[in-house]
């Protein structure tokens, strides 16, 4: 069974910062592409950035490139989300999420999310 | 980017009626759309890729159309467990982009 479990949101200021983790089991993680999406509270959904299987292709939406990095340990199984210079805008429900096809950016399996809260 | 619309904002359907829910795209997206169910509280799930293939686990009752710019998810007879709001996105183009959903309710 895939499981996807992402941890580190919580309360940080304006300007602080975060790193996001998805522990991944129940497939093989190192042959699937990843993403994190997001959604703020009462809204609609957000791609944020995705990494190729091997993590030597990145990818970013606009609103959080040059702010957030993505990687991942494919000896861990996890996937990170490093969220610097953090906006009141940033505060959202933020989900992991794989690729079933690297060539094709839509997701199938999820992870429950992780609360971010940008806040002062 | 590509902006997705969907349409209606909320729909009432009663139990064992057919709900039908529309999404368009501001340009072609061919047929690289699909279809999410959200329920409270919960993860997104996947539904329909390719805008028409059902994804793993999905009932038959649920059935994705159309290409282009014009797509529909509907659901030919509503049952309780599918009360919840459904959002389109599109991953034809960068970045991948989401409709802003329509919610299914109880009416």
């Amino acid at each position: 069974e895939v499981q996807l479990l992402e941890s580190g949101g919580g309360l940080v200021q304006p300007g602080g910062s975060l790193r996001l983790s998805c522990a991944a089991s129940g497939f093989n993680f190192r042959s699937y592409a990843m993403s994190w999406v997001r959604q703020a509270p009462g809204t609609g959904l957000e791609w944020v950035s995705a990494i190729s299987d091997s993590g030597g292709s990145t990818y970013y939406a606009d609103s959080v490139k040059g702010r957030f990095t993505i990687s991942r340990d494919n000896s861990k199984n996890t996937l990170y989300l490093q969220m610097n210079s953090l906006r009141a805008e940033d505060t959202a429900v933020y989900y992991c999420a794989t690729l079933p096809i690297a060539a094709a950016v839509y997701f199938d399996y999820w992870g429950q999310g992780t609360l971010v809260t940008v806040s002062s | 980017e590509i902006v997705m619309t969907q349409s209606p904002a909320t729909l009432s359907v009663s139990p064992g009626e057919r709900a039908t829910l529309s999404c368009r795209a501001s340009q072609s997206v061919s047929s690289n759309l699909t279809w999410y169910q959200q329920k409270p509280g919960q993860a997104p799930r996947l539904l329909i890729y390719g805008a028409s293939t059902g994804a793993t686990g999905v009932p038959a009752r649920f059935a994705g159309s159309g290409s282009g710019t014009e797509f529909t998810l509907t659901i030919s007879s509503l049952q309780s467990e599918d009360f919840a709001v459904y959002y389109c996105q599109q991953y034809n183009n960068w970045p991948p982009t989401f409709g802003q959903g329509t919610r299914v309710e109880i009416k």
